[in-house]
């Protein structure tokens, strides 16, 4: 079956550290990848997608991800975290049969101490 | 920025009443999205439309029924609230099947006592 994991349910980061969030899929083909955030009581917002092309892309808030075809994996970084950066973290996959649906992962809450 | 809302933000009703959740999006989107997460869980997908006249039941099971008359208007409608209802109601829309991208209204709480 199509799916979507993010193996890390809760994540704690000092302000400043690197961070790293886990996104893996299981597709016969390379989907549509996307990350979006979600700060408390708000909807989604996108930080950036992968379609096709460089397998490093670059999103808003300085967070880029890494697209691995070998490890059907999609996994989100950003070099120093700010505490306006702890938020709920969801993967996307859209899976390549033009139906525009998107499956998304469990979540990656994040938590930045100070 | 996405130009899409959601009305009310927060609801609070008893067991029994009917209930719309209205969501509008002002881009010309012909894709519009109902999803439904509880605290702390991912999104399920409960409805979509891929256009005027167009609905779709979503990947999870849900009471609820929605409607697309108008191209930016899609609302969603539960005939009788059940506390099992209450979760985090989320509207999207994307402009079209192939780019998949979807932008998000800020989401309607719904608490049914």
């Amino acid at each position: 079956a199509q799916s979507v994991t993010q193996p890390d349910i809760h994540i704690t980061v000092s302000e400043g550290a690197s961070l790293e969030l886990r996104c893996n899929y299981s597709y016969g083909a390379t989907p549509y990848l996307f990350w979006y955030v979600q700060s408390p009581g708000q909807g989604l917002q996108l930080l950036l997608k992968y379609f096709s092309g460089d397998t490093l892309v670059q999103g808003i808030k300085g967070f880029e991800a890494e697209f691995k075809r070998s490890q059907s994996s999609f996994n989100l970084r950003k070099p120093s975290v700010h505490w306006s950066d702890a938020a709920e973290y969801f993967c996307a996959v859209g899976p390549p049969s033009n139906t525009g649906k998107l499956i998304f992962g469990q979540g990656t809450t994040l938590q930045v101490k100070p | 920025e996405a130009d899409i809302y959601q009305t009310p933000r927060y609801l609070v009703i008893g067991t029994g009443k009917k209930i719309t959740l209205e969501c509008s999006q002002t881009m010309g989107h012909d894709k519009m999205y109902w999803y439904q997460q509880d605290p702390g869980m991912e999104l399920h997908l409960i409805h979509y439309s891929y256009g005027v006249n167009s609905t779709e039941k979503g990947d999870l099971s849900s009471e609820s029924t929605v409607s697309r008359i108008r191209t930016e208007h899609f609302p969603l409608t539960l005939e009788s609230a059940r506390p099992s209802h209450t979760s985090q109601y989320l509207c999207a829309s994307s402009r079209d099947r192939v780019t998949y991208e979807q932008y998000f209204g800020p989401g309607t709480r719904l608490t049914v006592t």
